[in-house]
């Protein structure tokens, strides 16, 4: 069975960096996608890209281009979201969830537990 | 690359059934039967209840069920429950060989 655990919360200055990790166990991780959602306080899901580890092709919501990149270790079974530039608007609750799209259909599952990013000065 | 459209919320009585829609375009909703389906309790990672517009994955309750016509999809829930009280999130892929993805903006579906 796939589990998702994200790495703790973090608190970020306007203007810089956040990474959060998303380690994966159960399964083959190669062979999954992974997808990077977020929601801000009270708001709705909001998809932001994904990554194909097997492939290393990763591809994001027009939205966040430029200023996202999602990443995979496969030795280690872990995705890495990171967001820069980072500004207010940007608190949010960060999940990664496992996309699968294959014969069997389409959807996100398992999720990551999420990871809250607080962006304050 | 815009939000699918919900109703904020939506409410029922214990034994009762409701619908929840979801509204998006001919790019989206109706251009690809990849609708899917979360629960989100508060606090909680949202929680796959159907995919592929109307498949159950196992251990979800045969009272929940889903159906599209053109570019409205939705989630039916019958005789609901105490627990069933949650947000409740669409999603459907999109854009050329369904390269994104888009999310409803959420029903509070409520109990009562």
């Amino acid at each position: 069975q796939v589990q998702l655990v994200q790495s703790g919360a973090e608190v970020k200055k306007p203007g810089s960096s956040v990474k959060v990790s998303c380690k994966a166990s159960g399964g083959t991780f190669s062979s999954y996608t992974i997808s990077w959602v977020r929601q801000a306080p009270g708001q709705g899901l909001e998809w932001m890209g994904r990554i194909i580890p097997i492939l290393g092709i990763a591809n994001y919501a027009q939205k966040f281009q430029g200023r996202v990149t999602i990443t995979a270790d496969k030795s280690t079974s872990t995705a890495y979201m990171e967001l820069s530039s980072l500004r207010s608007e940007d608190t949010a609750v960060y999940y990664c969830a496992r996309e699968i799209y294959d014969s069997s259909g389409a959807r996100f599952d398992p999720w990551g537990q999420g990871t809250l990013v607080t962006v304050s000065s | 690359q815009s939000a699918l459209t919900q109703p904020r919320s939506v409410s029922g009585s214990p034994g009762q059934s409701v619908t929840i829609s979801c509204t998006g375009t001919s790019s989206d909703v109706g251009g690809y039967n990849y609708v899917s389906w979360y629960q989100q309790h508060p606090g909680k990672a949202p929680k796959l209840m159907i995919y592929d517009v109307s498949k159950r994955p196992s251990g979800v309750p045969d009272r929940f069920s889903g159906s599209k016509s053109g570019n409205t999809a939705s989630l039916t829930i019958s005789g609901l429950q105490a627990e069933d009280e949650a947000d409740y999130y669409c999603c459907s892929y999109a854009g050329s060989y369904t390269s994104y993805v888009v999310f409803g903006g959420g029903t509070k579906l409520t109990v009562l």
